[in-house]
């Protein structure tokens, strides 16, 4: 059973596409995380969810606009592609703030060209 | 400002001995800190959390302590495999916000 599934696993685009990314968790988590993964392999939060409520909203370009339709599901939509971007984009879920243990989907590489 | 380091160098080490990663952390005080393993093309998986009452944490052949005092939390793998070969990410959970921070990681390649 996938815990933490995100679609699609690789992305390839021009600059300046729309583009979104889907994530789904049959865990039961109340709070679901995006994060960013660039060539260093930092890993950097990007936004979080609970219970359908924004909580964490990093400093990240207003292109990036999650969207949380219920507590399971958790979509990244990205709007006028910049090379920048290109990165590892991570969803995760857990249970109850703050997050003691978070699960991992595996990952969505956007390459934008 | 807040820093996460951990030695951005792999540790090669030969089957059989003792792995220890080292993560230090500056301007925080953590309630908890929590390790990862990555595989190159997955998501990290988690494997321990210690919080700042707990001077130690295992979890069969892993062993985790944290230093508040020292700021610094250690990562041990007793017994080590080559398929302990991945990346280990240290974590942070700040205290403030409730964000997860992470380290840049540490990548252990353990030799057969």
């Amino acid at each position: 059973d996938t815990a933490v599934s995100q679609t699609p696993k690789y992305l390839v685009t021009q600059m300046g596409n729309d583009k979104s990314i889907k994530c789904e968790q049959n865990l039961g988590h109340d709070t679901m995380y995006w994060y960013k993964q660039d060539s260093k392999k930092f890993l950097k939060i990007m936004f979080s969810y609970n219970n359908k409520e924004l909580i964490i909203n990093e400093t990240v370009p207003n292109r990036f606009s999650p969207k949380s339709p219920d507590k399971a599901h958790l979509n990244l939509h990205i709007n006028s592609l910049e090379l920048g971007d290109s990165a590892v984009y991570f969803c995760a879920s857990s249970q109850g703030r703050p997050a003691y243990e978070q699960y991992f989907g595996p990952g969505t590489r956007l390459t934008v060209t | 400002s807040q820093k996460i380091e951990q030695n951005s160098e792999a540790l090669n080490i030969q089957e059989g001995k003792t792995a220890t990663l080292t993560c230090n952390y500056t301007n925080y005080s953590p309630a908890y800190l929590q390790w990862y393993r990555q595989d190159p093309g997955r998501g990290p998986v988690f494997l321990l959390l210690i919080r700042e009452n707990e001077k130690e944490k295992r979890k069969e052949r892993l062993k985790v302590t944290f230093d508040t005092t020292l700021k610094q939390s250690l990562f041990h793998i007793t017994a080590s495999q080559p398929a302990d070969s991945a990346t280990y990410l240290c974590a942070l959970i700040s205290s403030n916000t409730g964000k997860l921070i992470f380290g840049q990681g540490t990548t252990l390649q353990v030799k057969p």
